[in-house]
C-alpha cells in the first residue's frame, strides 16, 4: 500500500509555481519516489522519480530532503491543463516489474 | 511518442457473461500490468505479467480474472463472469524494467448491467 501522506486538496494560481507537498517518513533506502498525476479519468500520467537526489525534467522538478522523508513536487509555471490529482507513490522495484499503489492523492486546482 | 492503446473505449456486458480488455503495451516493454478504478474510488492495482507469466497479483485479481499475451503485440484481461461490481474503469500499463516508470492507457470503461 501507499505509504505517503498528501494533502487532500490545494489551489494555485495560473502562471505560479504549484508546490505539491508529500511525506514518506517510513521509506527505506532503496525506496524511489514516483510521481503520477490524473486528469478526469484518464490513465495515470507519470511526471518525475528519483530516489535522492533532486531530478528535473520537461514537466516538473522534485525535491527530496536530505533525510528522505518527504518531497516536493514543482510546477514552475502552472496552467489550467495542470488541473488534477497528483498522487506520490514510494516504490521499491522487484523482479516482479513497477507495481504501484495509488493512494488519494492532491487534487490540484489551478485558478484563472 | 510511444503509447498504450486499450480497446474499447467503453464496453457494456450483462452480468454473468465474459469479458475481455485488449491492450497494445509499448512496443520494446517487457513488463505489463492491469489496474482498475471504481468511479470515485483508488486507482488499484490488479496484476502484472513479466516473461509470459503472473508475476504479481492483488487480491482482487481472484479466479474469475485472467490474463493472456497472445502474440506479440497484445495483452488482454479477461473477466470470466462479471458481475454488477466489475464496474470500472480498466487501465493498462507497461514498463521496460524493474527501476521505469510505467506507462498507462487511457483505459476501458466497463459498465455491467
Amino acid at each position: 500500500d501507499a505509504k505517503t501522506t498528501q494533502p487532500p486538496s490545494m489551489d494555485c494560481a495560473e502562471g505560479r509555481a504549484a508546490n505539491l507537498p508529500c511525506n514518506h517518513s517510513t521509506i527505506s533506502g532503496n525506496e524511489y519516489v514516483y510521481w503520477y498525476r490524473q486528469i478526469h479519468s484518464q490513465g495515470p500520467q507519470y511526471i518525475i522519480h528519483g530516489l535522492k537526489n533532486n531530478e528535473t525534467n520537461e514537466m516538473a522538478s522534485l525535491i527530496i530532503t536530505e533525510d528522505r522523508k518527504s518531497s516536493t513536487l514543482i510546477l514552475p509555471h502552472a496552467t489550467l491543463r495542470d488541473t488534477a490529482v497528483y498522487y506520490c507513490i514510494v516504490r521499491v522495484a522487484t523482479y516482479a516489474g513497477n507495481q504501484f499503489y495509488f493512494g488519494t492523492g492532491t487534487s490540484l486546482t489551478v485558478i484563472p | 511518442e510511444p503509447e498504450v492503446t486499450q480497446t474499447p473505449s467503453h464496453q457494456v456486458t450483462q452480468m454473468g457473461q465474459e469479458v475481455i480488455l485488449r491492450c497494445v503495451p509499448i512496443s520494446n516493454h517487457l513488463y505489463f500490468y492491469w489496474y482498475r478504478q471504481i468511479l470515485g474510488q483508488k486507482v488499484e492495482f490488479l496484476v502484472s505479467f513479466y516473461n509470459n507469466e503472473i508475476s504479481e497479483k492483488s487480491e482482487i485479481f481472484d479466479d474469475q480474472f485472467s490474463v493472456e499475451r497472445p502474440d506479440g503485440s497484445n495483452f488482454t484481461l479477461k473477466i470470466r463472469s462479471t458481475k454488477l461490481e466489475d464496474s470500472a474503469m480498466y487501465f493498462c500499463a507497461s514498463s521496460s524494467g524493474t527501476y521505469t516508470e510505467a506507462f498507462f492507457g487511457q483505459g476501458t470503461r466497463l459498465t455491467v448491467v
